[in-house]
């Protein structure tokens, strides 16, 4: 079945840094999702790619879909402790969102 | 109002216990779900509702029994549970299934004694 890859799974980083996540799909994708997790909530939705080789900012986050459609990267450029949380890629399979297993991003300052 | 509610937040249950979460949105959207998350783990699909009715039951145990009473409505009847099935239960929302931007509830932390 169709599975999504996330790495790297956890990353630390002082703040200031940047920082990037990567994803990968074992198939084509229609589009991908990004999502974020605070610690103690619940998924929130960040953005949706849907063009091959579409590149979309927010303020410090950049997100990537790749030409093939089957990877995708978010970059946080200078990391704020309130970036912190675990960072899901979602891929549809037409009838759901399957997640990747998420990248856990911590800042120190 | 872009929100998905569910309820109660926590909930601890015996393993005879017979409870259930409850989920509402009230975006108009078609398609609701239920996922399971463990600690450090991703949402887990359980099961689709789409225009009410269930589309996809990810070979979940029938401990867990979903209900769609009607499209803003989305219930977990939870039965004779196990202790590994303490975790947090998501339902979400989307305007169709699968293809677009899906909205989280808070989830229900589920405790199994």
């Amino acid at each position: 079945g169709q599975q999504v890859m996330q790495i790297p799974q956890y990353q630390h980083v002082q703040e200031g840094e940047d920082f990037t996540t990567y994803c990968n799909s074992s198939t084509t994708l229609s589009n991908i999702q990004w999502y974020k997790q605070r610690p103690g909530g619940h998924p929130v939705f960040l953005i949706q790619l849907v063009k091959s080789g579409e590149v979309k900012k927010q303020k410090r986050l950049t997100f990537q879909f790749g030409e093939a459609k089957k990877n995708s990267s978010l970059h946080i450029t200078a990391t704020q402790t309130t970036d912190v949380g675990t960072y899901f890629c979602a891929g549809p399979t037409g009838t759901a969102l399957i997640f990747g297993k998420g990248t856990t991003l911590s800042v120190s300052s | 109002d872009t929100e998905v509610t569910q309820t109660p937040k926590h909930l601890v249950m015996g393993m005879t216990n017979k409870k259930s979460l409850k989920c509402e949105q009230h975006m108009g959207h078609r398609a609701m779900y239920w996922y399971k998350q463990k600690a450090k783990k991703p949402p887990e699909l359980m099961f689709v509702y789409s225009y009410e009715k269930l589309s996809i039951n990810e070979s979940v145990p029938s401990r867990f029994s979903p209900e769609c009473p009607n499209s803003s409505l989305l219930n977990l009847h939870l039965h004779a549970l196990q202790p590994e099935d303490s975790a947090l239960y998501l339902c979400a929302s989307s305007q169709e299934k699968g293809f677009t931007e899906a909205f989280f509830g808070q989830g229900t932390r589920l405790t199994v004694v």
